[in-house]
């Protein structure tokens, strides 16, 4: 069963600190991977987006992934975080125009 | 830049009770969902909707929910006997024939 797994609850960083969010997934074919954010409050915004093609993503804010078939991780990174990246970050994975989530990583940031 | 709408922002409702959540979804799009998050977990998919037609549910999706295309432009979910355990927030998406999907802001539904 397709399934996504976010292994970090909360994840604290300081200000001007590098990030790393990770996501492991279940899946039988070439998946589609997504990170989506959640301020408080919000609705999802669409971060970035993996199809195929450069394992290496870019998107909006400065956040980049990588998807790495062997290890079925498609972490999310960050150089420099800034106290408005704090929020929640969905992974998901596209299957049969759903998609399936995984559990949400908090991220705080320290002043 | 486009987006999708949903109404209302915040719905109370008594157990028992049936809601109807409405969404506009963006006007070039072909594929619909909706997707529930109880308030600490994750985020749950429902239904997808595509041509007029359910292409995908899931086990939450039984006979209390139903969903419809009622003109060009709306998407509605309705819960027709409302359970203290339906209270979530409610998200509607929109896609083309991507996997991208955009969501609404959400609708907030209290049963008390």
């Amino acid at each position: 069963a397709q399934s996504v797994t976010q292994p970090d609850i909360h994840i604290t960083v300081s200000e001007g600190a590098s990030l790393e969010l990770r996501c492991n997934y279940s899946y039988g074919a070439t998946p589609y991977l997504f990170w989506y954010v959640q301020s408080p409050g919000q609705g999802l915004q669409l971060l970035l987006k993996y199809f195929s093609g450069d394992t290496l993503v870019q998107g909006i804010k400065g956040f980049e992934a990588e998807f790495k078939r062997s290890q079925s991780s498609f972490n999310l990174r960050k150089p420099s975080v800034h106290w408005s990246d704090a929020a929640e970050y969905f992974c998901a994975v596209g299957s049969n125009y759903q998609l399936i989530w995984g559990a949400g990583t908090k991220l705080i940031i320290k002043p | 830049e486009p987006e999708v709408t949903q109404t209302p922002s915040h719905q109370v409702t008594q157990m028992g009770q049936e809601v109807i959540l409405r969404c506009v979804p963006i006007s070039n799009h072909l594929y619909f969902y909706w997707y529930r998050q109880i308030l600490g977990q994750k985020v749950e998919f429902l239904v997808s909707f595509y041509n007029n037609e359910i292409s995908e549910k899931s086990e939450i999706f039984d006979d209390q929910f139903s969903v419809e295309r009622p003109d060009g432009s709306n998407f509605t979910l309705k819960i027709r006997s409302t359970k203290l355990e339906d209270s979530a927030m409610y998200f509607c998406a929109s896609s083309t024939e991507s996997y991208e999907q955009y969501f609404g802001p959400g609708t907030r539904l209290t049963v008390t």
